[in-house]
């Protein structure tokens, strides 16, 4: 069965803080997606990374990193000196292109992060 | 360029009626897909539509269908409505790729949600 899991429901932290985010995801299938999504109090789902299974690589976006693990199946999304603008509820997400469901996310619960001023 | 567009923004219903709710992709987008996300049971993914044909479909039930038009826009509709459908439903759009061998997706950009609520 697929599942991915965000241990942490709730996190705050006061501006300017390091805070990382974690997703942990579950697969037999070795050609997989994995995705971070933003929701802020407006609703939309705001994306943010994907990446594949065959790519291990540590990415960097300004005050985002990611940090892909396979070998502990782990997805972690860190945001360096948060800002009050990162208050939003953030998803990690799972797809897999070759089970026939292509577009179909598999969402963890999301982590609320509530960055203080 | 335009996001994907949903209207109405909210809709109140109550229960039994039908409700119909209208997603606009990203302009060059083919695939449209729906996503309930219901208080408690988070992102649940509905249906997968691309080229006007139902793709995909969730765990859910049959009253729970919709179309995709040949401008690739879509409508979900919800029949006999019950009060565990009041959620936020989100639709998304992608264009579809052949990649590595396999139909793949571009990452799926998502509207801003109707809140449907039934009473």
């Amino acid at each position: 069965a697929q599942k991915v899991t965000q241990a942490q429901t709730e996190i705050s932290v006061v501006e300017k803080e390091d805070v990382t985010l974690d997703c942990v995801y579950e697969t037999r299938d070795t050609t997989y997606y994995l995705f971070w999504y933003k929701q802020p109090p407006s609703g939309e789902l705001v994306f943010l990374i994907r990446r594949n299974s065959f790519d291990e690589q540590n990415e960097i976006s300004g005050r985002y990193s990611w940090n892909f693990q396979k070998s502990t199946s782990s997805f972690n999304f860190t945001i360096t000196a948060s800002q009050v603008v990162d208050s939003a509820v953030y998803f990690c997400a799972l797809s897999l292109p070759l089970s026939g469901n292509t577009g179909k996310l598999i969402f963890g619960q999301g982590t609320t992060l509530q960055v203080k001023p | 360029e335009a996001g994907v567009t949903q209207s109405p923004t909210h809709l109140i219903k109550t229960r039994g009626q039908q409700a119909t709710l209208r997603c606009s992709p990203i302009s060059g987008h083919t695939s449209v897909y729906w996503y309930q996300q219901a208080l408690g049971l988070g992102l649940q993914f509905l249906l997968w539509y691309d080229e006007g044909e139902e793709r995909n479909r969730g765990n859910f039930p049959p009253r729970f269908s919709g179309r995709q038009f040949p401008n690739y826009s879509s409508e979900l509709n919800v029949n006999a409505l019950e009060l565990e459908d009041s959620a936020l439903y989100l639709c998304a759009s992608s264009l579809l790729y052949l990649g590595g061998g396999s139909v793949e997706n571009s990452p799926l950009h998502f509207g801003n949600g109707t809140r449907l609520t039934v009473t």
